[in-house]
């Protein structure tokens, strides 16, 4: 089965230009999550959805953050306009349908997108 | 709020040595335990799990982790580490929501 995929692997852009990273979670998944990861904030959950409804997007940055989930098998985050400080690796990661707790099992996580903002 | 510390943020060992990285979290309900593991330049990946049952859980690559619920830990152990341990290893926790609880990471640098 092909994983989490993550697109563009690389995505190098100048700042003020709009940036559209994308995911196709796992068949079957119905739990969707997107992270950024830096040397110096660690790993920081942005939002996530849940049957493609976005549940908690209290981790956006900023306004300049949007995601969306229009089907279940596709969902985008977009930055309008970048900034340099959005320089970092977005992760999407996704979720079976949860046994035991709900909603509870191990996430699957993307490659990647390292976003370079100059 | 829940909350994951994960005690140590660098750890350097050499090869053959043992390993223990602490983990502990802030939750006094029932949890889904997790390790994950994230080598150089690629994406997290899953060590191991606890759900429920047997508190020792086995893992890939020879990884251990002990659920002590007096405690609030979840350490990981590993008896003889070797160079490609190398890698940053995230302690995680969920409560029953969606969202999952990412600790900051610790980084290992195992020396050949």
């Amino acid at each position: 089965d092909a994983g989490v995929i993550q697109s563009p692997r690389h995505e190098v852009t100048e700042m003020g230009q709009e940036v559209t990273l994308r995911c196709k979670p796992i068949s079957g998944h119905n739990s969707l999550f997107w992270y950024r990861q830096t040397m110096m904030r660690g790993l920081e959950l942005l939002i996530y959805f849940n049957n493609n409804v976005p549940i908690d997007d209290s981790g956006m940055p900023e306004d300049r953050f949007s995601a969306k989930m229009p089907n279940a098998s596709f969902s985008t985050l977009k930055i309008q306009p970048s900034e340099p400080r959005d320089s970092a690796v977005y992760f999407c990661a996704s979720t079976p349908r949860g046994r035991g707790l709900a909603g509870g099992n191990e996430q699957f996580f993307g490659p990647g997108t390292r976003l370079t903002v100059l | 709020a829940q909350s994951v510390s994960q005690h140590n943020h660098h750890v350097i060992l050499s090869e053959a040595a043992s390993l223990e990285l602490g983990c502990n979290y802030s939750y006094g309900g029932t949890v889904n335990l997790f390790w994950y593991v994230q080598y150089p330049g690629q994406h997290l990946q899953l060590l191991l799990k606890y759900f429920s049952g047997d508190p020792l859980v086995k893992g890939i690559k020879g990884f251990e982790a002990e659920f002590i619920k007096s405690k609030f830990s979840f350490n990981l152990r590993k008896p003889s580490v070797q160079w490609s341990d190398t890698a940053e290893y995230f302690c995680a926790v969920n409560a029953g929501g969606f969202k999952t609880i990412f600790g900051a990471g610790t980084r290992l640098f195992v020396k050949a």
